[in-house]
């Protein structure tokens, strides 16, 4: 078993739609969670980080953390042709931000 | 702005050479990690330093070095770069505590012929 997994996608959404990512980890010690995303050819740019139970909101991203269910995922509204990307989960297991990162969704927003 | 930069885009190199690969960070910060990402495994971490002079094996550390001698400089070695070593690399750096923003490099491509 992955330390953390993702569905590998596509995940095609129409425009304006929501897209939902999930992403699961192993380690119940885990503090610390990231979204990030990396476009095509780009190095990965932090959306959301989360760390306590329950939902947490950015403009047009909302995470949500489960940690007694041990995942994370990440809820898009009113998804844009620009939200393309692949779409990585990240966990600190301890103190020292080292993080382990899920193979990535790759989601296409189709116009 | 925090600002990571990386020495080259886009690297070829032969079997057998030493390759070095550069990162510069610009936020003064302690944390400096090394990952390569390949198709279908995401990004693995490499090595990673804490502070100057020191260094931590991360997940894949086989066949290659690091080095840190001044804080904002993180040098990844591969003492004889072989063809699995074909992949992206990337650097990225974070301030020290837990729950840290990692922020990235733009990423060098290796290609190892």
């Amino acid at each position: 078993q992955k330390e953390v997994e993702q569905n590998s996608g596509p995940l095609s959404v129409p425009e304006g739609a929501i897209a939902s990512l999930n992403c699961t980890y192993s380690d119940r010690g885990s503090q610390s969670f990231f979204w990030y995303r990396q476009y095509s050819g780009k190095s990965p740019e932090l959306i959301m980080s989360i760390y306590s139970n329950g939902d947490k909101e950015d403009g047009r991203f909302t995470a949500q953390l489960n940690k007694a269910s041990q995942y994370v995922s990440l809820l898009i509204r009113d998804s844009q042709p620009s939200d393309s990307a692949t779409y990585l989960c990240a966990v600190e297991k301890a103190a020292g931000n080292k993080l382990t990162f899920g193979g990535g969704t790759r989601v296409l927003v189709k116009p | 702005d925090v600002k990571v930069t990386q020495s080259s885009r886009y690297l070829v190199k032969r079997t057998g050479e030493k390759v070095f690969l550069e990162c510069v960070q610009d936020m003064d910060h302690e944390n400096m990690f090394w990952y390569r990402q390949d198709p279908g495994l995401g990004l693995r971490l490499i090595y990673f330093s804490y502070d100057v002079k020191m260094k931590e094996k991360g997940d894949i550390p086989e066949g290659y070095s690091v080095s840190r001698e001044k804080k904002e400089r993180f040098s990844l070695i591969l003492e004889s770069a072989s063809t699995n070593q074909t992949s992206m690399y990337l650097c990225a750096s974070s301030s020290p505590g837990q729950g840290r923003t990692q922020y990235f490099g733009p990423g060098t491509r290796l290609l190892v012929l």
